[in-house]
């Protein structure tokens, strides 16, 4: 069935330093990949999103990156802050003809920035 | 503010009773997801509804149902509650024809 792997679980950097994200799917048929962010008490917020018609999308710290035939994706943040600590959840859907287009969530990492 | 509100906050019930969740999605969009988040099985999809109708369906439990009224809002409906039922249930809304995918505050709900 559908999956999505995530990795790390837990994630804790140096304040300034990158963070990595990695996410592998099993679908083949996904076209649409989304990171959300969720902090405490709080409802997934969408941070950055790629299409399977691009390899990579950058915004401002933010970047992510596609590789369809290996079926990854992943995301980037550099320069992190304090306030990039939460969870962070990687998803995948595929929209097909109705306007359907459930999302298909990784388990999520806990990114800590100290500073 | 993603623009999608949830009500109530926080539901606390107990074990055999029924609860109803409710959603009020972005202005104009016509999709509402319905989503469960707990510890051990993490964001899992339940039930989309698309101007009105059924559009996809999860591992959404018997003892679940969902439905879209005319003005667009969703109810999540779970009966004969069980402890395990006890999670974070989130809402989201899109437009048509996008994949972007809006998510609310989230009703925790809690069986005692």
């Amino acid at each position: 069935g559908e999956n999505v792997e995530q990795h790390p679980s837990t994630l804790s950097v140096q304040e300034g330093d990158s963070a990595v994200i990695k996410c592998t799917y099993s679908d083949s048929a996904s076209n649409y990949f989304p990171w959300y962010k969720q902090e405490l008490g709080k409802g997934p917020q969408l941070i950055i999103d790629i299409r399977s018609n691009v390899g990579e999308k950058k915004d401002q710290r933010i970047a992510v990156t596609l590789n369809k035939t290996a079926k990854h994706f992943s995301l980037h943040i550099t320069e992190t802050q304090p306030e990039d600590s939460a969870v962070y959840f990687c998803a995948a859907s595929m929209r097909g003809s109705g306007n359907t287009g459930k999302l298909i969530f990784g388990q999520g990492t806990t990114l800590q920035v100290k500073p | 503010d993603s623009g999608v509100t949830q009500t109530p906050k926080h539901l606390i019930t107990a074990t055999g009773q029924r609860v109803t969740l409710r959603c009020s999605p972005r202005s104009g969009d016509l999709s509402v997801y319905w989503y469960q988040q707990s510890l051990d099985q993490g964001l899992q999809f339940l039930i989309q509804y698309y101007n009105g109708e059924e559009r996809a369906k999860g591992n959404i439990l018997e003892r679940f149902s969902a439905q879209q009224f005319p003005d667009l809002h969703s109810e999540l409906n779970l009966s004969s509650l069980e402890l395990g039922d006890s999670a974070l249930y989130f809402c989201a809304s899109s437009a048509a024809g996008t994949d972007t995918q809006y998510f609310g505050p989230g009703t925790r709900l809690t069986v005692l």
